[in-house]
């Protein structure tokens, strides 16, 4: 399950299932989105990105969606696997001009359950 | 190469000290950045280069000086840090600004006593 407290919010889930990281955006103008894994010790390491011209992009065994209705962003990652484990994080170009920096959302920490 | 190459990997320094972070890249990318990352927090936006000059400061105290001297390295000077600078700090770098991905390094570890 997913719980959200003082520290990270945790998505715990059975080796083999499916996983889903949920990212909200608060700028409508953000045009460009990329998930992030980063593993302890490590830097973000570039998963998959999208545009806000797509609402799908799929790459192996990871799914990015956006809505951009509601401003929300999910990583899908199928068959999750020990080596998943790490937390994850979405990134935002909050466009205007396309020069602005990315923007990290808060993260969570996906554990994978052998 | 598509890496990002920081060092050291870890720093542990005192409040009177002076030391030297560097990031190389050897992908083309023509922006670079640095990151300050915290334990549990995303990482949170310090410096950006783009064509190896200083375009922007996120209100970072100047007891961290960046430098750029080419557009392969990009250094964080520290002098007379406190303990709460203590973080990760990362290197990025881009192909240019606007929307492409970032390649982080693996961060400093830096500890300051």
């Amino acid at each position: 399950g997913e719980s959200v407290g003082l520290h990270l919010p945790t998505l715990s889930v059975q080796e083999g299932d499916n996983s889903i990281i949920n990212c909200a955006y608060s700028n409508s103008a953000s045009d460009y989105f990329i998930w992030y894994k980063q593993e302890s010790g490590k830097g973000p390491q570039f998963i998959i990105d999208i545009r806000s011209n797509m609402d799908k992009r799929q790459g192996q065994r990871v799914t990015v969606l956006l809505n951009k209705t509601v401003k929300h962003l999910s990583l899908q990652i199928a068959a999750t696997q020990p080596g998943d484990s790490a937390v994850y994080f979405c990134a935002e170009n909050p466009g205007y001009s396309g020069n602005t920096p990315l923007v990290f959302g808060k993260g969570t920490r996906l554990s994978v359950i052998a | 190469d598509t890496e990002v190459t920081q060092t050291p990997k870890h720093l542990v320094m005192g409040m009177t000290n002076k030391k030297s972070l560097k990031c190389e890249q050897h992908m083309g990318h023509r922006a670079m950045y640095w990151y300050k990352q915290k334990a549990k927090k995303p990482p949170e936006l310090m410096f950006v280069y783009s064509y190896e000059k200083l375009s922007i400061n996120e209100s970072v105290p100047s007891r961290f000086s960046p430098e750029c001297p080419n557009s392969s390295l990009l250094n964080l000077h520290l002098h007379a840090l406190q303990p709460e600078d203590s973080a990760l700090y990362l290197c990025a770098s881009s192909q240019e600004r606007g929307n492409y991905g970032y390649t982080f390094g693996s961060g400093t570890r830096l500890t300051v006593v």
